[in-house]
């Protein structure tokens, strides 16, 4: 059964600050991983899509990695503002198009 | 991308009563999906809806509590039925084409007194 885990579930830094957000997954079989943006009391936002056969990909000043074998993804947030804040969700695509959710990063970016 | 409509957007309700949450898609989609987020919790896929047919359901839901139609490639419902305070959570459809992104509705902010 896949499980998907996002360290960490919190993270606090200053404007400014480049900043790291891991998400990890127990089986490799996926068929893509995909980073959302959840703020509060809203839907979700896609931020970038990494299909399985890609390493990473890139959006402003976002970039998400994807490391199959290891069933690791991070995402890269560099220079961060206070409108970064929000829940971050990664969510794995098992092949029968059913997303698995990660249990999320809440982050806030002080001024 | 698609652009997801959602209502109600939130809503109050009392114990036992039944709720049905719409759901329009700007245009043909080949999946559409429901979703709940409980409080503080990340989210948990409901059921598939399926065009012109009955919906496939995860593990731990039931077609008798959460009824859904998908009539045509652009909308779905969901019904969340006999409701209560244990249902209060955040629903959201998304809707998914080809390799392209899964994208969210808004979601229904539900809660049962």
């Amino acid at each position: 059964k896949q499980e998907v885990t996002q360290i960490p579930a919190a993270l606090s830094v200053p404007e400014g600050e480049n900043l790291v957000l891991n998400c990890s997954f127990t089986d490799s079989a996926i068929y893509n991983l995909q980073w959302f943006r959840q703020d509060p009391g809203k839907g979700l936002t896609s931020l970038l899509l990494i299909q399985s056969s890609q390493r990473e990909q890139t959006s402003g000043r976002l970039n998400a990695s994807l490391d199959k074998s290891s069933g690791r993804s991070t995402l890269y947030i560099a220079a961060s503002q206070p409108g970064d804040s929000a829940t971050y969700l990664c969510a794995v695509c098992t092949g029968t198009y059913k997303y698995i959710f990660g249990t999320g990063t809440r982050l806030k970016v002080l001024a | 991308s698609a652009v997801i409509s959602q209502k109600p957007s939130r809503d109050i309700c009392q114990r036992g009563t039944s709720l049905t949450i719409q759901c329009q898609v700007d245009s043909q989609v080949t999946m559409m999906f429901w979703y709940r987020q409980q409080p503080g919790q990340s989210l948990t896929l409901i059921a598939t809806a399926n065009q012109g047919s009955e919906a496939t359901y995860e593990s731990g839901f039931v077609i008798d509590k959460f009824p859904i139609s998908r009539p045509n490639l652009t909308f779905s419902t969901l019904t969340v039925s006999n409701m209560s305070p244990e249902d209060s959570s955040i629903y959201l459809c998304s809707v998914l084409q080809g390799d392209q992104p899964q994208h969210f509705g808004d979601g229904t902010r539900l809660s049962i007194l």
